[in-house]
């Protein structure tokens, strides 16, 4: 696709759901990040793909969070028995190039925990 | 404590009117790039600075990477209400690291 997109955009979800957001990045980019944003902060870093090898998950808060991208395009970011502290905006970005370069954003998965 | 600093947090200013905003870190920086979000979308590249002192203008913008490659600066001349949005700075402490954002100045500029 022209750009990078993310699905659903908004999700609401029962405290102790369980959740899952999906990235498809922009055709032929090798990274993939994911951000977490907080209402009214800069984004915080969760994880970084490089083609389908997860190489940092050192950002993810706790291990109810887990990530994949099995096929080295399409990631998805699964949450575990949802928390209200889980509530934020959740942001994919891809890029062509190996850890430098503009990172290329999707408009991001609102996730509101009741 | 946040690794880059972002000061003023919020900013609201009259149409025309000149604004400084910093980025500011203890940590030497390989790149520094700055990034304009807008509500209900994600962070858009504004510009990418890797050189110590470097400055870079895009139209009214000015961008300045500190001596050191510790701090930035963006100078936004005859501020317009199309200006408003979430300017964050992101920094790389080596190549071979990750994005780091601050915590972002959120500017309004009122007609």
């Amino acid at each position: 696709g022209a750009g990078v997109s993310q699905s659903p955009r908004y999700k609401v979800a029962k405290r102790g759901q369980d959740v899952a957001l999906r990235c498809d990045p922009i055709s032929g980019h090798v990274s993939l990040f994911w951000y977490q944003q907080a209402l009214g902060q800069g984004p915080e870093f969760l994880t970084y793909f490089q083609n389908e090898a997860q190489l940092d998950k050192s950002g993810l808060p706790s291990d109810r969070f887990f990530a994949e991208r099995p096929e080295g395009s399409v990631s998805t970011l699964k949450i575990q028995r949802t928390q209200q502290e889980d509530s934020a905006v959740y942001l994919c970005a891809s890029s062509f190039g190996i850890y430098t370069g503009e990172l290329f954003f999707g408009e991001g998965s609102r996730l509101t925990v009741l | 404590t946040q690794l880059l600093e972002q000061s003023p947090q919020f900013l609201s200013i009259q149409e025309g009117e000149n604004l400084t905003v910093y980025c500011n870190s203890s940590s030497v920086f390989s790149s520094l790039q700055w990034y304009r979000q807008e509500p209900g979308e994600g962070p858009v590249l504004l510009v990418t600075v890797v050189t110590g002192g470097e400055v870079k203008k895009l139209k009214r913008l000015t961008f300045q990477f500190g001596d050191a490659r510790k701090d930035s600066s963006l100078h936004i001349t005859a501020a317009q209400p199309g200006d408003t949005g979430l300017y964050l700075c992101a920094g790389r402490l080596n190549a071979g690291n990750m994005l780091t954002f601050g915590g972002g100045t959120r500017l309004m500029v009122k007609p």
